[in-house]
């Protein structure tokens, strides 16, 4: 089976930086994604890393390293409608298909 | 112009009911999921269809009975209802079985 970690919950200030880290133990990894998603609502796609290094999109960028089994979301410039829950997912690929496993999220918490 | 839609939204009943959820996406993708996301907010893959055909079934009871008419629907009906089932079910589809999924609004489910 595949493990995956990261926190339960992070609070951080409008403006500021935030760090999402997620681990994960997994064979037949094939690729990483991050979604958000707000109370009440459905996950969105974020980002998608499958080789190592940095994804930059606007505000948000994401990072993949496979030989540390390591992944984090990085979000600048907080704003307060990035107050959500974001779920960090590792597909397996096993004969031809893909499967999505997803960690339990992380709460986000914007202030003013 | 949505994508991916789910009937109903609520749903509220009894143990021991059967009921049904339908799923459409006007996406023109090849694969749909059922996913169950629970109150510590999990989500969880059960089934998923490429083309109309089955690819993977999770260990779901076999309460839970999905069917999928033609590629752009897939829907999902549940016999003799418990509470344990109390959860909110997305939807989801993709290009093909490795593509990031897009998520329906979620029906959320409550067994009384």
């Amino acid at each position: 089976g595949q493990n995956i970690d990261q926190p339960t919950e992070m609070t951080a200030t409008e403006g500021a930086i935030v760090q999402i880290n997620c681990t994960y133990q997994t064979s037949g990894f094939n690729g990483l994604f991050w979604y958000q998603q707000h109370a009440g609502e459905a996950p969105t796609f974020l980002s998608y890393n499958v080789l190592d290094g940095l994804e930059e999109k606007g505000r948000f960028s994401s990072f993949l390293s496979r030989s540390k089994g390591y992944s984090y979301l990085l979000l600048k410039e907080l704003q307060m409608k990035d107050s959500a829950s974001y779920l960090c997912a590792v597909r397996v690929k096993s004969d031809s298909w893909g499967k999505l496993q997803f960690g339990a999220g992380t709460q986000v918490v914007v202030t003013p | 112009d949505t994508a991916v839609s789910q009937t109903p939204k609520y749903l509220v009943t009894q143990m021991g009911n059967d009921k049904s959820i339908k799923c459409e996406q006007n996406l023109g993708h090849d694969t749909m999921y059922w996913y169950k996301q629970d109150s510590k907010k999990f989500l969880k893959i059960m089934f998923s269809y490429n083309n109309k055909e089955l690819i993977i079934n999770e260990t779901v009871p076999n309460r839970f009975s999905p069917k999928s008419p033609d590629k752009a629907h897939l829907n999902l009906h549940i016999n003799s209802l418990e509470l344990g089932d109390s959860a909110v079910y997305f939807c989801a589809s993709s290009q093909d079985p490795l593509g990031w999924r897009y998520f329906g609004p979620g029906t959320r489910l409550l067994v009384l």
